[in-house]
């Protein structure tokens, strides 16, 4: 089974921001990560955090990482339609070996 | 960003042909670079890790003699599909990263397996 876990669906109006939850059971990752996938297309790398960081911001994308409870989450401000996407939530060990969630996907309505 | 290619994007075989597929990063350098395989609505599953100059590294539960994979240069890594069945018929996807610089692993754009 896969060890990081996001919710599956996220509907939100455009112009409101977007929440994407994930969560992971590594203690040891060394880095955490958001990619960006639109349909039939490969990943975009969003942003990472290294796991001795609680937050990271860049322009609209903001990632918190609550290390005790490991806990990640990718807030996107004033989000558009282009936003549209499966969004991954991913860790690494030290070997640079990606684990992912599920993805969520998110619509963003009008 | 830096960039990785994937050749062919598509590709539609009958079973028992083999087909390569390419990676390449196409502005830096990578000793190694890694393969995934996503199924349709879900997650990348990590296949292998193919490193330069040396046996690629797989997963628990993939075949090595079925996936091969070749890194001759720095800038390419291979993956054949040998003697391939519907079964295998799967989005490939391959990611690299710049040597000294692997926390950033950029994605090529995925070659879509159909296997008839």
């Amino acid at each position: 089974g896969e060890d990081v876990e996001q919710s599956l669906f996220l509907s939100v109006r455009e112009g409101d921001s977007s929440v994407i939850n994930c969560t992971y059971t590594d203690s040891s990752s060394t880095y955490l990560y958001w990619y960006k996938q639109e349909p039939g297309a490969g990943l975009q790398l969003l942003t990472y955090i290294f796991s001795n960081m609680d937050m990271k911001q860049d322009q609209r994308l903001t990632v918190l990482l609550n290390k005790k409870d490991k806990h990640l989450s990718l807030r996107i401000a004033d989000t558009q339609t282009g936003d549209s996407a499966i969004y991954f939530c991913a860790e690494t060990l030290n070997d640079y070996k990606l684990s992912f969630g599920a993805g969520t996907t998110v619509t963003v309505r009008a | 960003g830096a960039v990785v290619s994937q050749h062919p994007s598509r590709v539609i075989c009958k079973s028992g042909t083999s087909v390569k597929i390419e990676c390449r990063s196409l502005d830096f350098q990578a000793t190694t670079m890694f393969w995934y395989r996503q199924f349709p609505k879900q997650s990348l599953m990590l296949m292998a890790t193919s490193n330069e100059g040396s046996k690629a590294t797989y997963e628990q539960g993939v075949e090595k003699d079925k996936f091969l994979i070749n890194h001759a240069s720095l800038t390419l890594s291979t993956l054949t599909v040998a003697s391939a069945h519907p079964e295998d018929s799967s989005f490939y996807i391959c990611s690299a990263g710049e040597t000294g610089q692997q926390e950033t692993q950029y994605f090529g754009p995925g070659t879509r397996l159909l296997v008839l």
